[in-house]
């Protein structure tokens, strides 16, 4: 695609619900990064694929934070029983390798109330 | 480990004016810094960065950053800013080759740029 897309970009949700987010990388990138922007501060770094391998998901909060991508393309985050400090920007990017720009999406701002 | 702080959280300027937005690092090897802009609504845009070649770094927009090791600073700047140039701004260090092959970014707090007619 013409760029990194994400959806949905906005989520309310109640607490204790599952939340899944969708990242649709450039085509052609092996490389795909989750970060969590909360309010007032920088992305940090929730995990990254390589293709369909996720070497590292030292990130992740807790295991209640999940994130897949079986074909190597569409990546998707789940966040089960969600907490209202869940609330935050979600961002995903993509790079054609690990050695190359990331691209960043618009980002889902999740909600929980 | 590693880490940036940016120094400053707002940054006023009136436009045609100079810019300095200033970001500090932290690392124990030679690091890979960048400077990303994200305009409101819109996603992260890389501006410039920092691979140990030439230490002064030209970007988009004619903005450049310059890396010292003394100071540990990669402070970006501007000639004259534009009123296009509102937006936040941030330093990112990256530990590439460092976490399982992947190439992840530690972003700073960032600093939101106000340019004033």
């Amino acid at each position: 695609g013409a760029g990194v897309s994400q959806s949905p970009r906005y989520k309310v949700t109640k607490r204790g619900q599952d939340v899944t987010l969708r990242c649709d990388p450039i085509s052609s990138h092996a490389t795909l990064y989750w970060y969590q922007q909360a309010l007032g501060q920088g992305p940090e770094f929730l995990t990254y694929f390589n293709y369909e391998a996720q070497p590292d998901k030292s990130g992740l909060p807790s295991d209640r934070f999940s994130a897949e991508r079986p074909e190597g393309s569409i990546s998707t985050l789940t966040i089960q029983r969600t907490e209202q400090r869940d609330s935050a920007m979600y961002r995903c990017a993509s790079s054609f390798s690990v050695h190359n720009e990331q691209f960043f999406g618009p980002g889902t701002r999740l909600t929980v109330l | 480990a590693q880490s940036v702080t940016q120094l400053d959280s707002h940054v006023s300027v009136s436009e045609g004016t100079p810019v300095l937005l200033r970001c500090n690092y932290s690392s124990s090897y030679s690091p890979s810094l960048f400077w990303y802009v994200q305009h409101p609504n819109k996603g992260l845009q890389l501006l410039l960065k920092y691979t140990s070649a030439a230490t002064l770094v030209k970007g988009i927009n004619g903005f450049e950053a310059e890396f010292k090791k003394s100071e540990t600073s990669f402070h970006l700047t501007k000639p004259s800013a534009h009123m296009s140039d509102a937006a936040e701004y941030f330093c990112v260090v990256s530990a590439q080759g460092l976490t399982g092959g992947g190439n992840k970014l530690t972003f700073g707090t960032g600093t939101q740029l106000k340019v004033e007619l």
